[in-house]
């Protein structure tokens, strides 16, 4: 397994303000992404953080609205942009270890007011 | 793209009684199948997964069958207790690994005494 530590662990946010999530993974991992989970809702992927590249970001995922940064192999930031209400969610960081399992962090609760 | 559905929704069951969570896949080229468990405030955790060259696996009071002409796959809980209560995910993927999961909608587990 992989020990992820995120933070923010929560936050109350400003409508039109920015805020960028850190995640840090206890060990080199093969992939890393950050996953959405909106009030009572099930997971979605955002985007696959790449190394020293840019981001991967699936269908309705745009990088002006969720940049993201993986500098080195243990560590990414997601970063939610101009944010509006409707961004009120749980974001999550996600390793893909070497055994092809994939392990969360405990989540960034977001409240834009 | 893959879809995944999950029953039921909602499961009420009494101390040391057995649940059954199932889901349904659409793609047949999915191979990897884990389960998660997320407790109110937390990140989801892995508890057991299946790939399809195995029709079942068993963890102590956790097993997971897979059908896979059926394209289906459950979880069975034998002998429940109050801290099994929580939300359980089912997902899917035909990496063969946790990337590019697909995740069910969830199931909220309540364990009575």
């Amino acid at each position: 397994s992989a020990v992820i530590s995120q933070k923010p662990s929560r936050d109350i946010c400003q409508r039109g303000t920015s805020l960028t999530i850190q995640c840090q993974v206890d060990s080199q991992v093969t992939m890393m992404f950050w996953y959405r989970q909106q009030p009572g809702q099930s997971l979605t992927l955002i985007a696959t953080a790449n190394q020293g590249s840019e981001a991967t970001y699936e269908s309705g995922f745009v990088i002006d609205k969720f940049p993201i940064s993986r500098p080195n192999l243990t560590f990414s930031t997601l970063t939610v942009s101009n944010m509006s209400p409707e961004d009120s969610s749980i974001y999550l960081c996600s390793v893909h270890t070497h055994t092809g399992e994939l392990f969360f962090g405990e989540g960034s609760r977001l409240t834009v007011l | 793209g893959e879809n995944v559905e999950q029953h039921p929704s909602t499961l009420s069951v009494q101390e040391g009684d057995s649940a059954v969570i199932k889901c349904t896949y659409s793609d047949s080229a999915s191979n990897y199948f884990p389960w998660y468990k997320q407790e109110l405030g937390k990140g989801p955790q892995l508890i057991i997964d299946i790939r399809s060259n195995v029709g079942e696996k068993k963890d102590q009071r956790i097993a997971v069958t897979l059908n896979k002409t059926a394209k289906h796959f459950s979880l069975h809980i034998t002998e429940t207790q109050p801290e099994d209560s929580a939300v359980y995910f089912c997902a899917a993927s035909f990496t063969g690994t946790a990337s590019k999961l697909t995740f069910g909608t969830g199931t909220r587990l309540q364990v009575t005494l």
